[in-house]
């Protein structure tokens, strides 16, 4: 299936700072999800990324899926501490299971 | 209010006992899914359904049993063959492929 690397495994920040994570692979990916875990808690969807060059925001957020389709990024502008969580990307193998990436964990120091 | 519930949020068993994992969905999705999570590690695929009445083995599914009698339900056996069993489970459903998924909150299996 597919096989996604994401880099840092772990990032440790002040408030205020900026925030990537990358996600890569060897393969040309049909789409590519974000999402965040909190200390303690499940997975949450943040968002899908389908087209090449694709960029989306939610705030604070911006998301970039590749020209190529390989790669994909979640920049967090000026974090807080409720951006505080591990943050994976996922993509689908076929059509029907998602594989994950190992995460980024963020901290955010106040 | 939909979503997924999974209960217990905390199981303690001994060594060598079968244990079964509930969760359910009010969300009217066909697919549903286990993972199992470890410390600082992502999400692997136990199981999955398309549909009620069939499942798929996914990557880690030795030891393990799943059955899907209803749409509602997708219970998660974790047998005595599973060499190592303490982990976060989690369930999760989607509308259908190439979907997002959505998570319930877990049980965190404690095996002694």
């Amino acid at each position: 299936g597919q096989q996604v690397m994401q880099i840092p495994q772990y990032q440790h920040v002040q408030e205020g700072e900026d925030f990537t994570t990358y996600c890569n692979s060897s393969t040309t990916l049909s789409n590519i999800q974000w999402y965040k875990q909190r200390p303690g808690g499940h997975p949450v969807f943040l968002i899908q990324l389908v087209k090449s060059g694709e960029v989306k925001k939610q705030k604070r957020l911006t998301f970039q899926f590749g020209e190529a389709k390989k790669n994909s990024s979640l920049h967090i502008t000026a974090t807080q501490t409720t951006d505080v969580g591990t943050y994976f990307c996922a993509v689908y193998s076929g059509y029907s299971t998602l594989t994950f990436g190992k995460g980024t964990m963020l901290l955010v120091s106040p | 209010d939909g979503g997924i519930t999974q209960s217990p949020k905390y199981l303690f068993r001994k060594e060598g006992q079968n244990v079964t994992l509930s969760c359910e969905q009010n969300l009217n999705h066909d697919a549903m899914y286990w993972y199992r999570q470890d410390p600082g590690q992502g999400l692997r695929l136990i199981y999955y359904s398309q549909i009620v009445n069939d499942f798929q083995k996914g990557d880690i599914a030795e030891g393990y049993s799943v059955s899907r009698e209803k749409k509602e339900s997708f219970p998660l056996t974790v047998t005595s063959a599973q060499k190592n069993p303490t982990a976060f489970y989690l369930c999760a459903s989607s509308m259908g492929r190439l979907r997002e998924q959505f998570f319930g909150p877990g049980t965190r299996l404690t095996v002694l």
